[in-house]
Order: C-alpha cells, then structure tokens, then sequence
C-alpha cells in the first residue's frame, strides 16, 4: 500500500533554474492537487487535475506548470525558479465524486536562494 | 483570498485542559472537513460534517456544524501531547477542490 509518494523531500535551488517536483499515487484516483504551504496563508491550491490529460489552475498559478500524461503521475515544474516560491510543496489526491477527502503525500521542502 | 477564517491562530495548552477551536465562512459550506497535519507530514482527515447542525464524535474530539451550515467547531477534551498538531478546516468548492483555512496551531504541553 504506497500511497502517495512525492520526490524530492528536500531540494535547494537557485534563482532562475527550473525545478520539477514529482507526485506519484497507487490508487488509480481521478483528482490530483499541488498545494503550497506557507505561515500566514495556510495551504493554497496551485494546480488541479481531474483525470489524465485535463488541468486548470487553482489560486496562486502563476510560475508554475504542470501535466498528467498518467493518471499516477502528476509533476509540478516551476519553469524559472523566484526565493518567492520557497515553501513546503504538497501533493494529493482524492477519488471524486462523493468523496472528496483528499490524501496528501508527505510534502517537498523547497528553497530557492 | 481566504474564506475560511480559522481561530485562534495558535494554542498553547497544558495535558488534561480542554479547548475548542473554530472555523467560519461568511457564506455556506455544502460540507466541511476537519483535517490535522503533523510536523513534516501532510494534512490527514479526521471528519466531514454535512448536515446542518450535526455532531460528530471522534474519541475525544467532538465536531460540530453551526445550523446554518457557515460555521464548525472543534472540541478537545482532556488534550493531550499527541494532539499537538495544525487544525485545517476546508470546505469543497467546484470540481472536487476544497479551500483551507489558515489553521490552528495547537501545542499540548505535558
């Protein structure tokens, strides 16, 4: 039972470069989430997905890109990394339909120096 | 744009003390989740609410829906250490997708 599974935990970058962070779930689910996480703004949905080859953005989109050629797979990029996108990137899925509970991988701490 | 307004912010508290912490829209939630995040982990569901005025009991955590279904409560009796953790609530907006509050982050001290 793996779950969900997201890679790197850690990463450190610096400003300019392109990052992508990648999101793996085991249970076949429809929606999948990139979230980030930080003090003061609790978490804030980037990207969306509900099945493979369907996007849209969420709140804070800007800077970021995102696809899903499989429905396991869901990888953020941020295409030219800014100190603004330092935070704690999470992942998660949920099945849809009547339920919305999401599960959510472990988190990526990001910084971008 | 939050809308979801979560108090009090943070919570220090001692082991055996109750406490309960809030979560209020100005608009009404088809349904709400309560969920709690750990330090170095992602957020995990302990309830959802969907009936005005419902009451739900998870061992010592009581959760409940205002009748107008705008506002939810959380009610720890007799915290203790392992309740140390952020409290989200979220509500479901389009397309499957939820809005979180801000969180309270709660802190029990042995």
């Amino acid at each position: 039972d793996a779950g969900i599974t997201q890679s790197p935990r850690y990463k450190i970058t610096e400003t300019g470069r392109q990052v992508t962070l990648m999101c793996h779930q085991t249970w076949s689910h429809s929606y999948m989430f990139w979230y980030r996480q930080d003090l003061g703004h609790g978490l804030r949905l980037i990207y969306y997905s509900a099945a493979a080859d369907i996007t849209d953005k969420g709140e804070v989109p800007d800077g970021y890109v995102v696809s899903r050629s499989k429905t396991e797979n869901f990888p953020l990029t941020l295409e030219s990394a800014t100190r603004s996108q330092t935070s704690v990137y999470f992942c998660a899925s949920s099945k849809g339909g009547t339920s919305n509970e999401q599960f959510f991988g472990p988190g990526t701490r990001l910084t971008v120096l | 744009t939050q809308l979801l307004k979560q108090s009090p912010q943070f919570l220090s508290i001692q082991e055996g003390e109750n406490l309960t912490v809030y979560c209020n829209s100005s608009s009404v939630f088809s349904s709400l989740q309560w969920y709690r995040q750990e330090p170095g982990e992602g957020p995990v569901l302990l309830v959802t609410v969907v009936t005005g005025g419902e009451v739900k009991k998870l061992k010592r955590l009581t959760f409940q829906f205002g009748d107008a279904r705008k506002d939810s409560s959380l009610h720890i009796t007799a915290a203790q250490p392992g309740d140390t953790g952020l409290y989200l609530c979220a509500k479901e907006t389009s397309g499957s997708r939820l809005t979180f509050g801000e969180g309270t982050q709660l802190t029990v001290n042995p």
